[in-house]
């Protein structure tokens, strides 16, 4: 079974230039997550999505992203315009929210991330 | 408000010495869970192991074991005879409430070195 597909994995891109992420999570899982990895401030959450609705968008950084779940198969990040300090690892994540045993499926799986650089 | 904290930012051990990973958590709730990460060099992130707050089990999966104790809020994880395989980034990470909705939020994480 695949897990969480990402790309493009690196991108390079200058100043001003419109960045989109792209990201399929696991078949059957109804929880997206999109994170933003720096050195400055480790994992944060950016927003996440159920049933391909955003729940909570409050760690988007500004107005310059956006993301949006058009099917259950398909998620992109959008970054316009970028910025050097955009620069970071960008991982989506997906889980799914049955139960087993009383507890929620809470554990995200991630995809491999999207290093991008902004120049 | 909650909070993870790792106050190891690096260890580094000689191969097949034991290490133990500090996590340290802070909550209201009294429904949570506690998750361990690991992120190896090639950079993607693997899930180890989630705990409820019910379950103060300790928990041992061949040369890991994970210690959770509720009175100290801890949820320490340790590498028995560690490889060089074991050499990663290990993030411990606490959810609140019961949701498969609820956020997940990570330490700043342990940079572990396993020398040959």
């Amino acid at each position: 079974d695949a897990g969480v597909i990402q790309s493009p994995r690196h991108e390079v891109t200058e100043m001003g230039q419109e960045v989109t992420l792209r990201c399929k999570p696991i078949s059957g899982h109804d929880y997206l997550f999109w994170y933003r990895q720096t050195m400055m401030r480790g994992l944060e959450l950016l927003i996440y999505f159920n049933n391909n609705v955003p729940i909570d968008d409050s760690g988007m950084p500004e107005d310059r992203f956006s993301a949006k779940m058009p099917n259950a198969s398909f998620s992109t990040l959008k970054i316009q315009p970028s910025e050097p300090r955009d620069s970071a690892v960008y991982f989506c994540a997906s889980s799914f929210g049955g139960t087993s045993g009383g507890d929620p499926y809470n554990e995200q799986f991630f995809g491999p991330g999207t290093r991008l650089t902004v120049l | 408000a909650q909070k993870v904290t790792q106050a190891q930012t690096e260890i580094s051990v000689v191969e097949k010495e034991d290490v133990t990973l500090d996590c340290v958590y802070e909550t209201r709730d009294t429904t949570y869970y506690l998750f361990w990460y690991k992120q190896p060099p090639s950079g993607e992130l693997v899930f180890l192991i989630r705990r409820n707050s019910f379950d103060e089990q300790n928990e041992i999966s061949g040369r890991y074991s994970w210690n959770f104790q509720k009175s100290t809020s801890s949820f320490n994880f340790t590498i028995t005879a560690s490889q060089v395989v074991d050499s990663a980034v290990y993030f411990c990470a606490l959810s609140e409430g019961y949701s498969s909705a609820s956020k997940i939020i990570f330490g700043s994480g342990t940079r572990l070195s396993i020398r040959p």
